[in-house]
């Protein structure tokens, strides 16, 4: 079982629509959590953190749930240039680790 | 933007020839690392360095070495390319104390034939 797992998708969803990730790891001594965005062809860039309480930055909403150990992300409103492939991070001690991505089409 | 750059960003290479790819930071930071990715993979981590002259293997190391003599370069190389080391290499760092946000280079894309 890898350590951090995501539906790889793709999700196709209509523009405007709101659209949800989810994010499981397995490892119940990770400390903290992020949500990447990679365009195609391009490096991956810190989209934003994960903090237990939840937070928000525009149309964006991330959770973490420690009990269950996974980590969600919330797009409302979803614009054609949502489309990019959203990765799962999450760090223990010195370890970065990334899940493989979920791919995400907004469709016209 | 931590102002990482890699050269070259793109490269065709014959099997059995060596290969190294530079990862170069303005901002100071600490640690960096160098990954691969490849479709239905994601990223792997090769190797990483925590200092200078401090590196340590990722998932993925057979067939690479790093060195990093300088805090602001990180040289990957692949001592005898294989077509399975055809890949987008991807460079990061992280600052480190407190801060964990890792900035990636542009990568480089590495075939070879």
């Amino acid at each position: 079982r890898k350590e951090v797992e995501q539906d790889p998708g793709p999700f196709n969803v209509p523009e405007g629509a709101t659209v949800a990730f989810n994010c499981t790891y397995s490892n119940s001594a990770s400390q903290s959590f992020f949500w990447y965005r990679q365009d195609c062809r391009k490096e991956p860039k810190l989209l934003m953190s994960v903090y237990s309480s939840g937070n928000e930055d525009g149309r964006f909403t991330a959770q973490l749930n420690r009990a269950s150990q996974y980590i969600s992300l919330l797009i409302r409103d979803s614009k054609l240039s949502d489309s990019a492939t959203y990765l799962c991070v999450v760090n223990r001690d010195d370890k970065i680790i990334f899940g493989k991505g979920t791919r995400l089409h907004i469709l016209p | 933007d931590a102002g990482i750059t890699q050269s070259p960003r793109h490269k065709v290479t014959e099997t059995g020839t060596p290969v190294t790819l530079r990862c170069h930071q303005t901002e100071n930071h600490r640690y960096m690392y160098w990954y691969r990715q490849d479709p239905g993979h994601g990223l792997r981590l090769i190797h990483y360095s925590y200092g200078v002259k401090d590196t340590d293997k990722g998932e993925v190391s057979d067939g690479y070495s790093v060195s990093r003599s300088k805090t602001e370069d990180f040289l990957l190389t692949l001592e005898s390319a294989t077509s399975s080391q055809t890949s987008v290499y991807f460079c990061a760092t992280l600052a480190g104390d407190g801060q964990e946000t890792q900035y990636f280079g542009p990568g480089t894309r590495l075939l070879v034939l």
